[in-house]
């Protein structure tokens, strides 16, 4: 049972163009999700979170969006450039899993010059 | 650099053999996390101590095992090995206690093939 989904495996976008990446969950029990970043030959990297409290998060380029009802949220990246090329994965926790996180399949960025 | 370390970094061993994946986590992090992400997929939530007890149990093959020293830092064994085991291991650590949300703090992983 696949809980945290990201539909989409890859999205390529222009330099200086927009990147949103989506992710849809089932678990309504779920109220913090994160995104984080994976270079190849490293380990992922904390991105950006937000609780379910809130429906927005912005942290410079990088923006969360929340929408409880559909059980789902994107990262809006703006301007998008090459060093974000990397593979996304969206992940979430709530008070049944406590501090561990569940991930999605992730979604490969790739930005062009 | 996540302040999480994992040795080793690539293994590569033979059906039926067992290795051991070594985790020291950040300073002053009491829970530790083990990931697995076979090739393509998201990260499988294996275990998770807390402070050298076991607090998680996820989707972790009996052939599989994991402890956490006094020191902190954990261990996962793997016996057993069969070709589908090879995949890329990831800890995690964070300093909230285990019912607390909050970010966690990877390795670099460790890649175990399995011939």
């Amino acid at each position: 049972d696949q809980q945290v989904k990201q539909n989409s495996p890859s999205l390529s976008v222009q330099e200086g163009r927009i990147s949103i990446l989506n992710c849809d969950y089932t678990n309504s029990m779920f109220d913090y999700f994160l995104w984080y970043k994976k270079y190849p030959a490293e380990g992922p990297t904390f991105l950006i979170s937000i609780s379910s409290i809130k429906d927005k998060n912005e942290d410079g380029r990088f923006t969360v969006f929340l929408n409880k009802s559909a059980k789902h949220l994107s990262l809006h990246i703006v301007p998008s450039q090459p060093g974000d090329s990397a593979v996304y994965f969206c992940a979430a926790s709530g008070e049944t899993s406590g501090s561990r996180l569940t991930f999605g399949e992730g979604t490969q960025l790739t930005v062009n010059p | 650099d996540s302040g999480v370390t994992q040795t080793p970094k690539h293994l590569i061993t033979a059906t039926g053999q067992r290795v051991t994946l070594r985790c020291s986590p950040r300073s002053g992090d009491l829970s530790v996390y083990w990931y697995q992400q076979s090739l393509d997929q998201g990260l499988q939530f294996l275990i998770q101590y807390y402070n050298g007890e076991e607090r998680a149990k996820g989707n972790i093959l009996e052939r599989f095992s994991a402890q956490q020293f006094p020191d902190l830092h954990s261990e996962l064994n793997l016996s057993s090995l069969e070709l589908g085991d090879s995949a890329l291991y990831f800890c995690a650590s964070s300093v909230g206690s285990p019912s607390s949300a909050g970010e966690l703090f990877f390795g670099e992983g460790s890649r175990l093939t399995v011939l």
